[in-house]
């Protein structure tokens, strides 16, 4: 059963070009989260979302930032337009809640870095 | 929403030794705690969880307590060895969100 699927590892850009992360979940989980993380710093919640819906966004970007996770195939975080300060570590992790506790598990992370 | 905080930020220990990090949570719905140990250049990995109705939960050198009353949780680990060497986060969780506190930099020195 394999894990958590993120690619690419790592994904370089320049400023004002698109990057799109991709996340497959762990088999039979239904529910996608993004987290973003800067150097020597903690993970930022940016988005929840289940199949073809997303349920929290509370934390991403008003602006040039998007994500779904569509009903085949895996979840995607579009960054438009990306800026230096978009430079970091995106990690996504897949949970089923199943029994009511949200265990979740990461994948590797995509590191991001615009140039 | 739920605010975790997490002491220390760093932690040096002579391997052996025991470390210990703590955590407070402010919702009291949050029923899930979960632990998560990073390695440079990884994704985090989940190490150990308790659950609102336990007190206590141990795993070979890990263990890990929540009071809920409290509302604080703490992770032990004894006999520390490099390998641990490590950020560790801790977490609470509602069902489906997840809030992390800032992390703790571990480091077990030989």
């Amino acid at each position: 059963n394999a894990g958590v699927m993120q690619n690419p590892r790592h994904l370089v850009r320049r400023r004002g070009q698109e990057a799109r992360l991709r996340c497959s979940p762990m088999k039979g989980h239904s529910h996608v989260y993004w987290y973003r993380q800067l150097p020597e710093e903690g993970l930022k919640f940016m988005v929840y979302l289940q199949k073809e819906n997303i349920i929290d966004e509370s934390g991403m970007p008003k602006e040039r930032f998007s994500a779904e996770f569509p009903k085949e195939g895996p979840s995607i975080l579009r960054i438009q337009q990306v800026v230096r300060g978009d430079s970091a570590a995106y990690f996504c992790a897949s949970s089923s809640d199943r029994g009511g506790y949200t265990e979740a598990f990461f994948g590797q992370g995509t590191r991001l870095t615009v140039v | 929403g739920e605010n975790v905080e997490q002491h220390p930020s760093t932690l040096s220990v002579q391997e052996g030794d025991s470390a210990v990090i703590k955590c407070t949570y402010s919702d009291s719905a949050s029923n899930y705690f979960p632990w998560y140990k990073q390695e440079l250049g990884k994704g985090p990995q989940l190490i150990i969880d308790i659950r609102s109705n336990v007190g206590e939960k141990k795993d070979q050198r890990i263990a890990v307590t929540l009071n809920k009353t409290a509302k604080h949780f703490s992770l032990h680990i004894t006999e520390t060895q490099p390998e641990d060497s490590a950020v560790y986060f801790c977490a609470a969780s509602i069902p489906s969100t997840l809030t992390f506190g800032k992390g703790t930099m571990l480091l077990v020195s030989p």
